[in-house]
């Protein structure tokens, strides 16, 4: 368990509909990464956040958004879905910048 | 683009064998890699890193290598116990620069 949650654990939607994943970070971790791993595909890095401000921006639709609140949980909001959004997607928090443990992800199939 | 490759999606060793994972990339400006282990229904797990100033790190049963000029890195477990098997991504950062770049992952399959 590397005490990093994420919710919920799977989720079926329609196209063109709105979902909202959560994340909750270890215990003292400013930091909180979000990834989408498609089918057969490597993780990508979607965007970053540190104690509330964004700090690094990947490959992130437009139609995606995320935030950090002040009790560090982040979530991450897609919109307009479409039927390639379908994917796991990973939070990720650090204490440090070079060390990340993962949540359990979020499955996402949009129908 | 795809600045971490690992190019053999699978891998099926013998339990007590060498397992070799290999993984290149393209950005010469990356100077800290990471490998991650991942179980089915599971998160990512840091196994191993290793920084750019190096060239090997060991740590048990796993090695990491880095061939800098080759823009390669390798992770070696000896010897490979069946509780290896998973998919193991390596990921690619410049020191403190917040992006991670992952490869696609090799599925390692150690069999009993």
């Amino acid at each position: 368990d590397s005490g990093v949650t994420q919710t919920p654990k799977h989720l079926i939607t329609a196209t063109g509909q709105r979902v909202t994943l959560r994340c909750s970070p270890r215990s003292g971790d400013l930091s909180v990464y979000w990834y989408q791993q498609s089918l057969d595909q490597g993780l990508q890095f979607l965007i970053q956040y540190y104690n509330g401000e964004e700090r690094a921006k990947g490959n992130i639709l437009e139609r995606f958004s995320a935030q950090q609140f002040p009790d560090l949980h982040s979530e991450l909001n897609l919109s307009s879905l479409e039927l390639g959004d379908s994917a796991l997607y990973f939070c990720a928090s650090s204490p440090t910048d070079n060390e990340q443990f993962f949540g359990p992800g979020t499955r996402l199939t949009v129908l | 683009d795809q600045q971490v490759k690992q190019n053999s999606p699978s891998l099926s060793v013998q339990e007590g064998r060498i397992s070799i994972l290999n993984c290149d990339y393209t950005n010469s400006m990356f100077d800290y890699f990471l490998w991650y282990k991942k179980y089915p229904a599971e998160g990512p797990t840091f196994l191993i890193s290793i920084s750019s100033i190096k060239d090997k790190n060991e740590d048990g049963r796993f090695t990491v290598f880095l061939n800098k000029s080759a823009k390669h890195l390798s992770l070696h477990i000896v010897p490979s116990q069946p509780g290896d098997s998973a998919v193991y991504f390596c990921a690619a950062s410049r020191y403190n620069f917040n992006k991670f770049y992952f490869g696609s992952g090799t599925k390692l399959n150690v069999k009993p």
